[in-house]
């Protein structure tokens, strides 16, 4: 069973707007999420986190936002560029610290 | 600076063959994982070593094993190859143990034929 879920494969979007990527996930117990963005032939490049005891996170043009009694998380991009083309995935930590679970990921592009 | 480096960026074998793969962390990192990500899917974690000890394994065989050295490099083995272990194997490193961001390499494109 899928731990974490992105339900939406592909987002497409025009440059300028806002990209708004979701996540939804099955334990209460977890409590550190992170998003990563990945180009093709490259690894998952880290992008923000937040912790449970936030609801929000914010780093440049890209937040984080996390609902806990949802156990839902979502990405916003303001504003997207065509350079934000990627495939963006959610993860979370188990209890112990050490072990990433990633969702399917969703494809996001953008459009100039 | 240097980030995580993997070794090769592609191989090529076939069914029944032993492959291994390379990982060198990001310079003062101890910690290394190993994901597997098939076509379409988010990776899956295989391992995770620290200061040369297993710390975690994931739900695969025991044809996948993993070892990592002083100089906190790690190689990861599996044998008797299936077409099922096709896949991008990635490899991770942190600073330190847990709850840490984790730095990917570019990752080893496994081919079985």
């Amino acid at each position: 069973d899928q731990q974490v879920k992105q339900n939406s494969p592909s987002l497409s979007v025009q440059e300028g707007r806002i990209s708004i990527l979701n996540c939804d996930y099955t334990n209460s117990m977890f409590d550190y999420f992170l998003w990563y963005k990945k180009y093709p032939a490259e690894g998952p490049t880290f992008l923000i986190s937040i912790s449970s005891i936030k609801d929000k996170n914010e780093d440049g043009r890209f937040t984080v936002f996390l609902n806990k009694s949802a156990k839902h998380l979502s990405l916003h991009i303001v504003p997207s560029q065509p350079g934000d083309s990627a495939v963006y995935f959610c993860a979370t930590h188990n209890n112990a610290g050490n072990m990433l679970t990633f969702g399917g990921g969703t494809r996001l592009m953008v459009k100039p | 600076d240097a980030g995580v480096t993997q070794s090769p960026t592609h191989l090529i074998k076939t069914r029944g063959q032993q492959v291994t793969l390379r990982c060198s962390p990001i310079s003062g990192h101890k910690s290394v994982s190993w994901y597997q990500q098939v076509l379409g899917q988010g990776p899956q974690f295989i391992f995770q070593y620290y200061e040369k000890e297993e710390r975690g394994r994931g739900n695969f065989p025991d044809r996948f094993s993993a070892r990592q050295f002083p100089n906190y490099s790690s190689e990861l083995n599996v044998n008797a190859l299936l077409l099922g272990d096709s896949a991008l194997y990635l490899c991770a490193s942190s600073l330190r143990e847990s709850n840490q961001p984790q730095h990917f390499g570019d990752g080893t494109r496994l081919s079985i034929l």
